[in-house]
């Protein structure tokens, strides 16, 4: 069974934290990409990879860092986090030949 | 940049009845697109998907309708079912062969 696996389902952090999200997929794809889900705004993307140490910004990528030291792990950085980053994140991956992104089962995170 | 949208954000539907949840795109140069279910507390899974050199695609009680004149993808559900209820994002990848654009969502009741 394929998996995408986000380490915690719960963040609680401080404005100014500097925060880590972390994913891991076990189906050696190549792409993977973060998400934030906000109510009416649906999914959009924050950064993705195509490759190990390759990345690419997404629509909102201001605030926000990735890391993509590994195949397998891909990490999403807040350097300061605000309450406006107060939010669902959502890991995916996919493998390059277009096909259907897998998904993590979320990160809410909440910035007091 | 390309968005997708949906026409309306909620539907109430009886159970036994066909669903129908509908996604404007705007992007004519997408090649592929995807139906997501979200359910509370979880990811997105992949419900369906059709290339563009498609019309129409069905799958277990659901059916993906496309049309590419108006930029319009529809999701059916037949004979609607207590677990259907969730929320319904429509994905389209655009011409960045490995990015997925999101809908906002459309939240399906089902009602017994």
């Amino acid at each position: 069974d394929v998996k995408v696996t986000q380490s915690s389902r719960y963040l609680v952090k401080r404005t100014g934290e500097k925060v880590f999200l972390e994913c891991v997929q076990d189906m050696d794809h190549e792409n993977m990409f973060w998400y934030r889900q906000d109510p009416g705004l649906g999914l959009r993307l924050i950064y993705f990879s195509y490759d190990v140490k390759m990345k690419e910004k997404g629509d909102i990528p201001e605030g926000y860092s990735v890391s993509r030291e590994k195949k397998e792990r891909f990490s999403l950085i807040l350097e300061s986090a605000s309450t406006n980053q107060t939010s669902m994140y959502l890991c995916a991956s996919s493998p390059p030949w277009g096909t259907e992104a897998f998904f993590g089962q979320g990160t809410r995170l909440t910035v007091v | 940049g390309e968005s997708v949208g949906l026409h309306l954000p909620t539907l109430s539907v009886q159970e036994g009845d066909n669903s129908i949840i509908n996604c404007a795109y705007s992007n004519s140069a997408s090649d592929y697109f995807i139906w997501y279910k979200q359910e509370s507390g979880k990811g997105p899974q992949f419900i369906i998907d059709i290339r563009s050199n498609m019309d129409k695609r069905q799958g277990q009680r659901v059916t993906v309708l496309l049309n590419k004149t108006v930029k319009h993808l529809s999701l059916q559900i037949a004979a609607t079912q207590p677990g259907d209820s969730a929320v319904y994002f429509c994905a389209e990848m655009g011409d960045n062969f490995n990015k997925f654009y999101f809908g906002s969502g459309t939240k399906l009741n089902v009602k017994p």
